[in-house]
This record gives structure tokens, C-alpha cells and sequence, in this order.
């Protein structure tokens, strides 16, 4: 069964502080992972995509990494901001297949 | 250009009742996709649409069902709401079938009494 699988489910940081968060995968082979972010009340905004063939992915202060091997991939937020509190959702996607992880909800407190 | 727009944003109906939800995709794109979202579950894809074509479905029963328009709008379904159907139900868009860019809506919040 194909599994996307998010740790943890939330979390709570200082403003500030960074944060890395943790996405494993049983979907394979796939075409391509993503980091969506969502606010609370809004649809999800693309943070970054990754090919299988790429390891490590910036979107300012937003860095995925990826590995293939082991099947995980990390969203790492550096210097946290207030703004960045939201839910996290990793999704891996197989041709037109689409598995998302459940998220983990981020909260950033001054 | 303007984004992913979805109607109504929020909505409440009882049980028994039908729904049918909107989206507009942004301008260009030809690929539609719905997805329902909870707390419990996440996203779950229901269907996605390009040039009018359902072309790929998720496991969601029959009540479920949508349709897309010459001008790319779509437009989802769901018959006899029961309470498990209340979701934030999410629409996103791609220039091109197999989603590899989607842009998402801000979604409709159905609440079902």
C-alpha cells in the first residue's frame, strides 16, 4: 500500500528558531514530491518539487531535501517567522497518482 | 492574473440534501482537480478534469461526481450529503493533465447538520 507518512503531527517553536520537519514515503517509484504549505483557511501553496533525481530543493528559507534510498524527505525552515505558522503537507505523486501525508501543523510563538 | 477562484466559500446543508460546488481555474489552464480535505484524513483526491474529460477518479462513492465546461470551469456534485461529507473541499488547476504545477483554491467549507 502506498503510504505518505508526516512526523511530528504538530509542532511548537519560537520565533526565530529553526525546525525541520520529516515526510516518509512507501510510493515507488514516483514522479515527483512536494512540500505544500497551508494556512489556516486557504488551499495549499506549493513550496518546493523535487524529481526523484534531486536531493535538496530551496525556496528561500524553506529547504527540501530528499533520499531516495531511504525513502525520506525533510522540509527544513530556517529562522522561523510568525507567518510560517501553518500546516505542512508533503505529497508524492506517481504520473497522475496522488498521495498526501496528513500535514503537521506548525506553530510559531514570539 | 487572477487565481483559483471556488463558490460559494462556505456552506451548510442537512442531510438528505445535494450540493453542487464551483470552481474557476486560472485563465490557460485546462486541468482541473477536487479534492476533499479533514481533519482526520487530509486531502483526499476526488477527480480531475482536463478539456472537459474526467480522466482520473479517486475512491469516493457515487454520490460524488463533477463535470468541467467549454471555458474550463468545473463543477462538483455530491448527492445525499450525509455528515461525514463535511470537508473543506479544495479545487486546484494545471496548465497540463497530470497535475505536475497545481495552483490551489481557498476551497469551500461545506458544514453538513
Amino acid at each position: 500500500k502506498n503510504q505518505v507518512e508526516q512526523s511530528p503531527q504538530s509542532l511548537i517553536i519560537l520565533e526565530g528558531k529553526n525546525c525541520t520537519l520529516q515526510c516518509n514515503y512507501t510510493v515507488s517509484p514516483f514522479s515527483n514530491l512536494r512540500w505544500y504549505k497551508q494556512d489556516t483557511g486557504r488551499g495549499p501553496v506549493s513550496l518546493t518539487i523535487m524529481t526523484f533525481s534531486e536531493n535538496t530543493k530551496s525556496n528561500g528559507r524553506y529547504t527540501a531535501t530528499l533520499d531516495a534510498d531511504t525513502k525520506q524527505s525533510s522540509l527544513h525552515i530556517t529562522a522561523s517567522q510568525l507567518s510560517d505558522s501553518a500546516s505542512y503537507i508533503c505529497v508524492v505523486s506517481i504520473r497522475n497518482q496522488f498521495y498526501f501525508g496528513t500535514g503537521t501543523s506548525l506553530t510559531v510563538i514570539p | 492574473k487572477a487565481g483559483v477562484t471556488q463558490t460559494p466559500r462556505y456552506l451548510i446543508k442537512t442531510r438528505g440534501q445535494q450540493v453542487t460546488l464551483s470552481c474557476s481555474p486560472i485563465s490557460g489552464h485546462r486541468s482541473v482537480s477536487w479534492y476533499q480535505q479533514t481533519p482526520g484524513q487530509g486531502l483526499q483526491f476526488l477527480f480531475e478534469y482536463f478539456s472537459e474529460t474526467q480522466r482520473n477518479k479517486g475512491n469516493f462513492p457515487g454520490r460524488f461526481s463533477g463535470r468541467q465546461f467549454s471555458n474550463s470551469r468545473s463543477e462538483m456534485n455530491v448527492s445525499t450529503l450525509e455528515l461525514g461529507d463535511s470537508a473543506l473541499y479544495l479545487c486546484a488547476s494545471s496548465s497540463i493533465a497530470g497535475t505536475y504545477e497545481q495552483y490551489f483554491g481557498p476551497g469551500t467549507r461545506l458544514t453538513v447538520t
